[in-house]
């Protein structure tokens, strides 16, 4: 099955501890996207990656970091999370970034709590 | 004035009715439009894109895009209860960014 997929779907933490949320996809997909979704303000990019090894950042990339090692996979780091980093936060994949390829497929979503 | 801009709603409509909703953009350069579908809790799905302007149709879905006006409609067409979610615009601008909209609820009510 097509999919894109998250871990953990849920965590609550603490105030500068280390975390890392995994994504991967099976589509072979080149590029990858990780979004917060916060109420009233709709999804906001953080990273998003064309390919392997090439990362950029996006809207709000503070607090924030990413690597590319594989094609399949394109984690994201909280090196110290703070409590405004408390949100849920998508992963997304598409085959590639230009006309006709703006398509994205989303993972289920991590609900992140920074206490 | 946010790029992409939306009714946040909530839009109630009967079951069985016509579901109009609305997405204005300000890039007047923007290229492709796309409608997103996000039930509570869960992640966005893609119902339609759509690149020219004019109709399409998709079963119960029409987008619509009239980019001289700068906006993109979603219409549903005998709306029904497991239609309730959040509607997300999203539109690729002048830039190649994809830029999202805040959503509109819609609560089809039985």
């Amino acid at each position: 099955e097509a999919q894109v997929t998250q871990n953990p779907r849920y965590l609550i933490t603490v105030t500068g501890k280390k975390l890392t949320v995994t994504c991967s996809q099976n589509m072979n997909h080149e590029y990858m996207s990780w979004y917060r979704q916060d109420p009233g303000l709709g999804l906001r990019q953080i990273y998003y990656s064309m390919n392997v090894e090439v990362t950029d950042k996006g809207d709000v990339p503070e607090g924030y970091k990413v690597s590319r090692k594989e094609k399949r996979n394109f984690p994201l780091i909280l090196e110290s999370p703070s409590p405004n980093q408390t949100s849920l936060y998508f992963c997304a994949s598409s085959q590639s970034w230009g006309p006709s390829s703006y398509e994205q497929y989303f993972g289920p979503g991590t609900r992140l709590t920074v206490t | 004035q946010k790029e992409v801009e939306q009714n946040s709603g909530p839009l109630s409509v009967p079951e069985g009715a016509i579901a109009s909703l609305n997405c204005t953009y300000s890039d007047r350069g923007s290229q492709s439009f796309f409608w997103y579908r996000q039930y509570s809790g869960k992640s966005p799905e893609l119902i339609m894109f759509i690149y020219s302007n004019g109709d399409k149709e998709d079963g119960r879905f029409t987008a619509q895009l009239n980019k001289a006006s700068q906006y993109v409609s979603l219409l549903i067409r005998d709306s029904q209860p497991s239609d309730s979610a959040t509607y997300l615009c999203a539109v690729v601008n002048s830039n190649y960014q994809l830029i999202w909209g805040a959503g509109t609820k819609l609560i089809i009510k039985p």
